[in-house]
């Protein structure tokens, strides 16, 4: 079952913050992060395994609902490298994507 | 080193061709996978290798067989492919199922 993300698309100036969310109608066992810039593939940036788990890395964080239906990612004080389309991603065995988010970020 | 490879690059083939795209990693990853992207799309799973047996085949159509020969290399084999086929042709490996996956960097492939 595909996870929704939303919003679809976020435009930002340098030095904003934005939020991408990720939810499910049931339980998931884990949540995978990944960004992926145009013509290329996609990036890992992070799983989130337990009920409550937050994890961060520099500005990108995540965090997973005590239910693990629905999982967050925190972007804080954009760079322009940011720019891309960012993917959450479900899983048995192989990974479901969400429809992605597109974010944008300008000067 | 979390590399995993993936040749050709690029790849034009017309309906009554037969090629196949060839994935490869040395990390020791027991699985491996194959997803088609089309663009503005998210990654679709494909296939699922877990310790060289095929796990998952979500509906594919039997014009795309996989093959993984070895714990490092997984083939997809092509014939008779449709226009609609083309897509990017991505391959990821993982530790096991379910842990993190890092993708190759695709075979764009165009059906002629």
């Amino acid at each position: 079952q595909q996870p929704v993300q939303s919003p679809q698309a976020v435009i930002l100036r340098e030095g904003e913050d934005a939020v991408i969310n990720c939810s499910s109608s049931k339980a998931l066992y884990s949540v995978h992060w990944y960004r992926q810039k145009h013509g290329e593939a996609p990036v890992f940036l992070m799983i989130l395994l337990k009920g409550g788990e937050q994890k961060g890395h520099e500005k990108i964080s995540a965090s997973f609902n005590e239910k693990k239906q629905q999982s967050s990612l925190y972007l804080t004080a954009s760079q322009l490298s940011y720019s891309g389309t960012y993917f959450c991603g479900t899983e048995a065995d192989g990974l479901t994507f969400g429809k992605g988010t597109h974010l944008i970020i300008q000067p | 080193d979390t590399e995993v490879t993936q040749t050709p690059k690029h790849l034009v083939m017309g309906m009554t061709n037969k090629k196949s795209l060839k994935c490869e990693q040395h990390m020791g990853h027991r699985a491996m996978y194959w997803y088609k992207q089309k663009a503005k799309k998210p990654p679709e799973l494909m296939f699922v290798y877990s310790y060289e047996k095929l796990s998952i085949n979500e509906s594919v159509p039997s014009r795309f067989s996989p093959e993984c020969p070895n714990s490092s290399l997984l083939n997809l084999h092509l014939h008779a492919l449709q226009p609609e086929d083309s897509a990017l042709y991505l391959c990821a490996s993982s530790r096991l199922v379910l842990e993190t996956q890092y993708f190759g960097p695709g075979t764009r492939l165009l059906v002629l």
